[in-house]
């Protein structure tokens, strides 16, 4: 049982470049998730969904775009990196009221 | 909007003590209220939960938290705490309509021998 699987685990991009951020649960839940952490902010959410075919917009969305291809899988996508997306993002699914299993992350550096 | 806020940025301890790591929260109605671990380079790891019933919840590792919905509050706590017990600990919250999950800023725990 996989749980939840991001990829890729690390990444450079130079500014201006583009990239998606894969993440696949096999857990059959609703409800996944995109954060990015960052020293003394915490995770913050980027962008959430539902259920398939539904996203929102989380507290720091801007920059970047979410695809719910299906019930497993949520990806994150960068169109034009900056350097202030540096950072490590974090891929989540819950069921509607249960807790969230994370993935183990992506530790991304824009130059 | 819901949100979730962790006075301390750290919180130290000597080992055999007990600990509290103290979070409050803001949410529509009532809350899920969670607890997660973050140990060095990896990912989030799942304490405690409180959805409904005993204000008192029991968790992983002999962790505990209190619901006080008067203070909203959730804090975590540990009667007798390990060295290994040192992580990233953050606090989140759900509303319950099954919506967005919010985490703090998180708070440093460092248990000393």
């Amino acid at each position: 049982n996989a749980g939840v699987t991001q990829t890729p685990k690390f990444q450079v991009l130079k500014t201006g470049q583009s990239m998606t951020l894969q993440c696949a649960q096999d857990m059959n839940h609703n409800s996944m998730y995109w954060y990015r952490q960052d020293p003394g902010m915490g995770l913050r959410l980027i962008y959430y969904s539902a259920s398939e075919g539904t996203t929102d917009k989380g507290e720091v969305p801007n920059g970047y775009n979410v695809s719910r291809l299906n019930k497993r899988e949520f990806s994150l996508r960068l169109e034009s990196a900056a350097p202030s997306q540096t950072s490590v993002y974090f891929c989540a699914s819950s069921s509607r009221t249960a807790e969230a299993f994370f993935g183990q992350g992506t530790r991304l550096t824009v130059v | 909007a819901q949100s979730v806020a962790q006075p301390e940025d750290q919180v130290n301890v000597a080992e055999g003590n007990p600990l509290t790591v103290k979070c409050t929260y803001s949410v529509s109605g009532n809350p899920y209220l969670f607890w997660y671990v973050q140990y060095p380079n990896r990912g989030l790891q799942f304490l405690l939960k409180y959805i409904t019933g005993d204000n008192l919840v029991k968790g992983s590792y002999g962790f505990e938290a209190e619901f006080n919905k008067s203070q909203t509050s959730f804090h975590l706590k540990k009667p007798s705490a390990l060295v290994s017990d040192s992580a990233l600990y953050f606090c989140a919250v759900r509303d319950n309509q099954g919506g967005k999950l919010i985490f703090g800023q998180g708070t440093e725990l460092s248990v000393k021998p």
